[in-house]
C-alpha cells in the first residue's frame, strides 16, 4: 500500500498479559523502524530491520520485547509481561532506502493497566 | 552521541503571523540529515520539511522554511502565514548518512496558534 498501516490502533492490556502490534510497511520499503513515544512525549528508536533481517535493535529491551519482519507478513512487535512503563504509542515507519525519509505509520496506543 | 535539543516546550503564535521554532543538534557526523516532523492531537507523524547536511541551500516547503546554521549546528523552522491548522507538536529529528539510520528526535515544541 501507498501508507503504513499499524493494527490495532489501540490496545489495553493488564499487568503481566502479553501484547502484539503489527506493522504493514508502505510496498516496495526495504526498512522498517519501531519506535517508542512515551506520554512525555520523548521518543525511543528500539529496533530496524532491512527486509527480514534486524539491522539495528539497540534499543530492544531484550528481556520482554521482541520483533519479527517476515516474508509476506505484517512485522509484528512483541511484549511479554507487559509493565505499567510499556504504555505509550508505538510508531512503526518504512522507507525505502536507508537515505530516504522515513515513513510513519498511525501508531498503536498501548496502555497496561 | 548524537543528541538533539528542542528548547522552546511551548510557542503561541497569532494567526497569519511567522514564529520560528528552535532546534540544536550535536553530532561529529559530516554526512546527516534532519527533519521536522508534525504531530497533530491525532499523534500521527507529518514530515514538514528535510534537509540534507551537504546542502548549504535552506530547505522550503511552502509556507515552511528552514535556517540551517552547520557550524553552530542549528536547525530552526519557519512558520510563516500561520494558520489554525498547524497547531500541532513539533518534533525536529536527526539521522546519520551511513551506519545505523535511526532517527534521533528532540522533546518537542508545543504550537499553539491564537485566532
Amino acid at each position: 500500500g501507498e501508507e503504513v498501516a499499524q493494527t490495532p490502533k489501540h490496545l489495553v492490556r493488564g499487568e503481566g498479559q502479553k501484547a502484539k502490534l503489527y506493522c504493514a510497511p508502505i510496498k516496495g520499503h526495504s526498512y522498517v523502524f519501531w519506535y517508542q513515544q512515551v506520554l512525555k512525549n520523548e521518543f525511543k528508536f528500539l529496533i530496524s530491520f532491512q527486509n527480514e533481517n534486524v539491522f539495528d535493535e539497540t534499543g530492544m529491551p531484550k528481556e520482554r520485547f521482541s520483533a519479527k519482519c517476515l516474508p509476506n507478513s505484517p512485522c509484528s512487535l512483541e511484549i511479554q509481561a507487559t509493565k505499567l512503563e510499556d504504555s505509550a504509542v508505538y510508531f512503526c515507519a518504512s522507507s525505502q532506502h536507508t537515505r530516504e525519509t522515513q515513513y510513519f505509520g498511525p501508531g498503536t496506543r498501548l496502555l497496561v493497566l | 552521541a548524537q543528541t538533539v535539543t528542542q528548547s522552546q516546550p511551548e510557542m503561541s503564535v497569532q494567526e497569519a503571523e511567522t514564529v520560528t521554532l528552535s532546534c540544536t543538534y550535536d553530532t561529529s557526523e559530516s554526512d546527516y540529515y534532519l527533519f521536522w516532523y508534525k504531530q497533530p492531537p491525532s499523534r500521527q507523524m507529518i514530515l514538514v520539511i528535510r534537509q540534507e547536511a551537504y546542502k548549504q541551500q535552506n530547505a522550503t516547503e511552502n509556507r515552511f522554511s528552514v535556517n540551517f546554521q552547520k557550524a553552530a549546528k542549528s536547525f530552526s523552522l519557519k512558520i510563516s502565514d500561520s494558520q489554525l491548522g498547524d497547531a500541532a507538536m513539533y518534533f525536529c529529528a536527526y539521522r546519520r548518512g551511513g551506519g545505523t539510520y535511526k532517527y534521533i528526535f528532540g522533546t518537542g515544541t508545543r504550537l499553539k496558534v491564537l485566532a
